[in-house]
């Protein structure tokens, strides 16, 4: 059974440009939550969708925005990057969401680096 | 004062030894806990999922946690330098996805 797959692995972009990075669930899990990892702050959540809704956010500000799909692949987008934005994006997925939300696995996630 | 707080390591054992790491909370709410794996510039894998209060037991992995007191462990028995990586302990309230994290504690088994 696949994991959860998300690309691209690693990508460098300057400040002011914009990235989108792709994740696709294990199959059969409709719940997909994105998080960023970084030295300071640890694991952050972003925020979570199930049935291509957003469930729930985390702190971040506008310019985190994501999606899901009817297939419940999820994009997330980051716009006008700043340096501060350099980290490890981490995508889980899970079978559903919320009371019966079970385990969370995670993908092998991407690594942003903003010059 | 952070919800989740782990001790960052590094924390060093000789192969063989049995290993203790540990997290402590303060939201009350926090119904399930889990432990995760993770390597070097790899994603968290997930090793103990438990509810509630007690002991759950996988091999050479066994956690616990104790809510009366905010306090989760794992232990690791016969460590191997395989099991070098950092652990991080998460948890989540009832009825929501979102995880709680710690930062991690990196371990190190020498030879």
């Amino acid at each position: 059974k696949a994991g959860v797959t998300q690309t691209p692995r690693y990508l460098i972009k300057t400040r002011g440009q914009q990235v989108t990075l792709s994740c696709s669930p294990i199959s059969g899990h409709r719940s997909v939550s994105w998080y960023q990892q970084t030295p300071g702050q640890g694991l952050q959540f972003l925020f979570e969708y199930f049935s291509e809704t957003q469930r729930n956010k985390g702190n971040f500000p506008g310019r985190f925005s994501g999606r899901q799909f009817s297939n419940s692949r999820s994009e997330m987008n980051v716009s006008t990057l700043e340096l501060g934005d350099s980290a490890l994006y981490l995508c889980a997925s899970s079978l559903t969401s919320g009371v019966d939300t079970g385990e969370l696995f995670f993908g092998e996630g991407s690594r942003l680096t903003v010059l | 004062q952070k919800e989740v707080e782990q001790d960052p390591g590094p924390l060093s054992v000789p192969e063989g030894a049995i290993v203790s790491l540990n997290c402590t909370y303060s939201n009350s709410a926090f119904q399930y806990f889990m432990w995760y794996r993770q390597y070097s510039r790899k994603g968290p894998e997930l090793l103990m999922y438990t509810y509630s209060s007690g002991n759950k037991e996988d091999g050479r992995f066994t956690a616990q946690v104790d809510k009366s007191s905010k306090y989760i462990s794992l232990f690791i028995r016969d460590s191997q330098p395989s099991d070098s990586a950092t652990y991080l302990c998460a948890m989540r309230n009832s009825g929501y996805s979102t995880l709680t994290f710690g930062k991690g504690t990196m371990l190190l088994v020498s030879p």
